[in-house]
């Protein structure tokens, strides 16, 4: 079935940049995410991509998206404290639905 | 875009009840999702709710144990039957947009 890979670790240095990748094996699919977790929090939608495009840029955020590769990339440029979560990189079915990772956790060190 | 409202936020449940959350939505969609995420975990489709239409179920749920109503385009709910401690996680429904996904906050259920 289809599935949603990525690394379950990053730690930077704060004013560092983060790469969070990401890997899935369904081509068909539409649309590609990234969400942020904060403990206790809810899903928040950080970006999307849609599968015809290469790149996205929004302020501190670039996603990259090799669609032959079926590779997915988050950078946040300027990592700060703030930004310590987990990222989950999820892709959407034909049905509608999504299919997430398993979230990567980012630890931003001072 | 679209604003999910999700209730209740969080609740603790002795296990053999049942709890029902509700997700009431700002505008008419067509599918809504319901997901679990387990502690620690990532989050897993449990069923697809259709106006009009039974919901459809992903492999490993049953409507037994979790029945869907969908009585019209901008409300759900989900219900989590005879819960056991391996039931507390956060529930969470969504409505997927033209691009965006959207989620409800989630309903942190603690099965005791």
């Amino acid at each position: 079935g289809e599935d949603v890979e990525q690394s379950l670790f990053l730690s930077v240095r704060e004013g560092d940049s983060s790469v969070i990748n990401c890997t899935y094996t369904d081509s068909s699919s539409t649309y590609l995410y990234w969400y942020k977790q904060e403990p206790g929090a809810g899903l928040q939608l950080l970006t999307y991509i849609f599968s015809n495009m290469d790149m996205k840029q929004d302020q501190r955020l670039t996603v990259l998206l090799n669609k032959k590769d079926k590779h997915l990339s988050l950078r946040i440029a300027d990592t700060q404290t703030g930004d310590s979560a987990i990222y989950f990189c999820a892709v959407r079915r034909s049905q509608g639905n999504l299919i997430f990772g398993k979230g990567t956790k980012l630890s931003v060190k001072p | 875009s679209a604003v999910i409202s999700q209730k209740p936020s969080r609740d603790i449940c002795q296990r053999g009840t049942s709890l029902t959350i509700q997700c009431q939505v700002d505008s008419q969609v067509t599918m809504m999702f319901w997901y679990r995420q387990q502690p620690g975990q990532s989050l897993t489709l449990i069923a697809t709710a259709n106006q009009g239409s039974e919901a459809t179920y992903e492999s490993g749920f049953v409507i037994d144990k979790f029945p869907i109503s969908r009585p019209n385009l901008t409300f759900s709910t989900l219900t989590v039957s005879n819960m056991s401690p391996e039931d507390s996680s956060i529930y969470l429904c969504s409505v997927a947009g033209q691009g965006e996904a959207f989620f409800g906050q989630g309903t942190r259920l603690t099965v005791v």
